[in-house]
């Protein structure tokens, strides 16, 4: 399976500040995901991100708030801008891999709080 | 929109023993893939066990195994013989379809503990 390493593992950022988190695969791989997970909550997809074309964001975020890049097949980042506390949560990247059929694997999250 | 319910917020389990952690899902779908993710205190989500709908046959995974009743929409997963290293939070997940590009819709999780 995919190895997904994320920078940083975690941070303590202020309001009104940017982060962005970098999610390196060590395969080629044509679909990332982007979720969210709030402090004792499930995850919640916020984009995919699609190598080569714009990422599809879903419902509740806007490109605006977390501007995402997919520069090439074993790259992407995700930007949370001009955050706030409700932004503290941990932000996972997942990579779809087909083995057979398709499997989703997931970095090991970034904490993001924010103060 | 498929929804995905884990109606057990906590279970807990004696080392040794089994415990079936539950989950259902809505969808009007007959093609998709149901999924079991461990995600230990160190936040990295494993996953435990995927079915395919049109599989009759219950997946096993060593020491894990799943009830698939698909005309109910249940999806529980057994863990027998539990170790202290089973201790999680367990996430039921549904991604529709075999092709390329679906993400996994998450129930809200149900957080295991062990005890000695």
């Amino acid at each position: 399976s995919a190895v997904i390493s994320q920078k940083p593992s975690r941070d303590i950022c202020q309001r009104g500040t940017s982060l962005t988190i970098q999610c390196q695969v060590d395969s080629q791989v044509t679909m990332m995901f982007w979720y969210r997970q709030q402090p004792g909550q499930s995850l919640t997809l916020i984009a995919t991100a699609n190598q080569g074309s714009e990422a599809t964001y879903e419902s509740g975020f806007v490109i605006d708030k977390f501007p995402i890049s997919r520069p090439n097949l074993t790259f992407s980042t995700l930007t949370v801008s001009n955050m706030s506390p409700e932004d503290s949560s941990i932000y996972l990247c997942s990579v779809e891999e087909y083995q057979g059929r398709y499997e989703q694997y997931f970095g090991p999250g970034t904490r993001l709080t924010v103060t | 929109a498929q929804t995905v319910t884990q109606s057990q917020p906590e279970m807990s389990v004696q080392e040794a023993e089994t415990v079936t952690l539950s989950c259902t899902y809505d969808t009007s779908e007959s093609d998709y893939y149901l999924f079991w993710y461990k995600q230990p205190p160190s936040r990295q989500m494993i996953l435990v066990i995927r079915q395919e709908a049109y599989k009759q046959q219950n997946a096993t995974e060593n020491r894990f195994s799943v009830n698939f009743q698909k005309a109910a929409k249940s999806f529980s997963l057994k863990i027998s013989d539990s170790q202290l290293g089973d201790a999680a939070m367990y996430f039921c997940a549904y991604r529709s379809a075999p092709n390329s590009g679906y993400a996994l819709n998450f129930g809200k999780g149900t957080s295991l503990l062990v005890t000695p």
